[in-house]
């Protein structure tokens, strides 16, 4: 009830397209659900977060879709650049667990120029 | 502003022998939360200080252990160290008591031979 899916695995897009990942949970106590990216060599690094009072969050070319009845949500990454690359992790929080997120498996995206 | 600084950031032990990292979380930030990062287990929660105090714990042995000082810093240690205890442990700061941005630092690659 604690794990996060996370599909795909791995995302190959082409310059310019749109990369979208997505991710699923069990446990309705959670209610931050944050999107991190991390590159080689570095530690994973805030992009966007979304609590389930909306249904949608945008940032720039970062979109977070929540679907609180189907308990998934989606990363949309518009007009993907090459140096979008990265690995990128969902997670779920609760206020009760302080800063103790489940994370995601992880996709790994590549964007090709 | 210094980000999270997280030494040694890389080191070679046997097994049975014991570990300590450290965490320098950023200025001003209470919250070290400590994570697990394996190709196999992906992002896996230890423990979370605030404040000095153990706030939260993830599913690890009694071998994983950590402190808060009164600056904040944090250490964790690992002892009777096991092959499988080879990870990159990755030190997060957060300026919140309530699930919020965890802002990490590179990580600590262990090795365990």
């Amino acid at each position: 009830q604690q794990q996060v899916k996370q599909s795909p695995q791995s995302l190959i897009v082409q310059k310019g397209g749109i990369s979208i990942i997505n991710c699923a949970y069990e446990n309705t106590a959670f209610d931050y659900f944050p999107w991190y990216q991390q590159f080689p060599g570095k530690g994973p690094a805030l992009l966007i977060a979304i609590r389930p009072d909306v249904s949608e969050k945008k940032e720039g070319r970062f979109t977070i879709s929540f679907n609180k009845s189907a308990k998934q949500f989606s990363l949309h990454i518009m007009d993907s650049q090459p140096g979008d690359s990265a690995t990128y992790f969902c997670a779920a929080g609760a206020d009760n667990y302080g800063q103790n997120f489940v994370f995601g498996p992880g996709t790994r995206l590549s964007v090709l120029p | 502003k210094a980000g999270v600084t997280q030494t040694p950031r890389y080191l070679i032990k046997t097994r049975g022998q014991q570990v300590t990292l450290s965490c320098s979380p950023i200025s001003g930030h209470r919250s070290v939360s400590w994570y697990q990062q394996t190709p196999g287990q992906g992002l896996q929660f230890l423990f979370e200080y605030f404040s000095e105090t153990q706030r939260n714990k993830g599913n690890f042995p009694g071998r994983f252990s950590g402190r808060q000082f009164s600056n904040s810093r944090s250490e964790m240690n690992v002892s009777t160290l096991e092959l499988g205890d080879s990870a990159l442990y990755l030190c997060a700061s957060s300026a919140s008591q309530t699930p919020g941005e965890l802002f990490f630092g590179e990580g600590s690659r262990l090795t365990v031979l």
